[in-house]
């Protein structure tokens, strides 16, 4: 099985910074990643699929990159409504993993 | 717009069976892939299961393989998961998730989940 991480496990961090979270894939799977967003007591939302691309309605604040075995999900200019946690999932190879999650707080 | 509404959760003990259902409406149920997600209180999102547009693909989370089946039904447009031996650690809220491809791939939630308690 393909195993996720992600780094850090939580941030906190002032209104307007950039935030990066990274995420890495036990073995490559090519851009086969997707970001999640969960606020509190939510159901989670897809921020970005195939590694890089924006889902509709989604900030352009928020930006993916990566490949292979290494990925980062990108919040430039943090807003207080960024206040959540935050998966990276793989659907490269069964059975799909997601990471273990970042929680992002606002200082 | 596309709903999802999942159902079937409920208190039951360990080693009995559920049977979670997930309604869908708003697309064309027949040319997508479909999951189950998962989140134990507190914890983080486990995938459980998937199923591709015409059931010829489907996998599972090791931790419900063998116990756990997933299936669908496209003239009703209702996606299943039968859950057999369960146990405590399967108390979960379960989401059903749209795949945008109709093989399995990446996907999005829709739903607001449905509960499932095991416990005696």
């Amino acid at each position: 099985d393909i195993q996720m991480t992600q780094s850090p496990s939580s941030l906190s961090a002032s209104v307007g910074d950039r935030v990066t979270i990274t995420c890495r894939a036990s073995q490559g799977i090519r851009n086969d990643l997707g970001w999640y967003q969960q606020k509190s007591g939510k159901a989670p939302k897809r921020l970005i699929y195939a590694a890089s691309n924006l889902q509709s309605g989604v900030p352009s604040r928020f930006s993916g990159s990566g490949s292979g075995t290494e990925f980062s999900l990108t919040i430039s200019g943090l807003q207080p409504e960024d206040s959540a946690t935050y998966y990276c999932l793989q659907h490269n190879s069964y059975p799909f993993t997601f990471g273990p999650g970042t929680r992002v707080d606002i200082k | 717009e596309v709903q999802v509404v999942e159902s079937g959760g409920g208190l039951e003990q360990p080693g009995r069976s559920l049977r979670l259902s997930c309604e869908v409406s708003g697309f064309n149920f027949e040319d997508y892939g479909m999951h189950w997600v998962r989140q134990a209180p507190g914890k983080g999102l486990e995938w459980v299961s998937g199923i591709d547009y015409n059931s010829r693909s489907i996998g599972y989370a090791d931790s419900v393989k063998g116990r756990f089946t997933i299936s669908r039904d496209n003239a009703r447009n209702f996606l299943y998961l039968q859950m057999n031996s369960l146990r405590p650690e399967d108390t979960a809220v379960y989401y059903c998730a749209k795949d945008m491809n109709h093989w399995l791939s990446s996907f999005d939630f829709r739903g607001q989940g449905t509960l499932v308690t095991v416990s005696s």
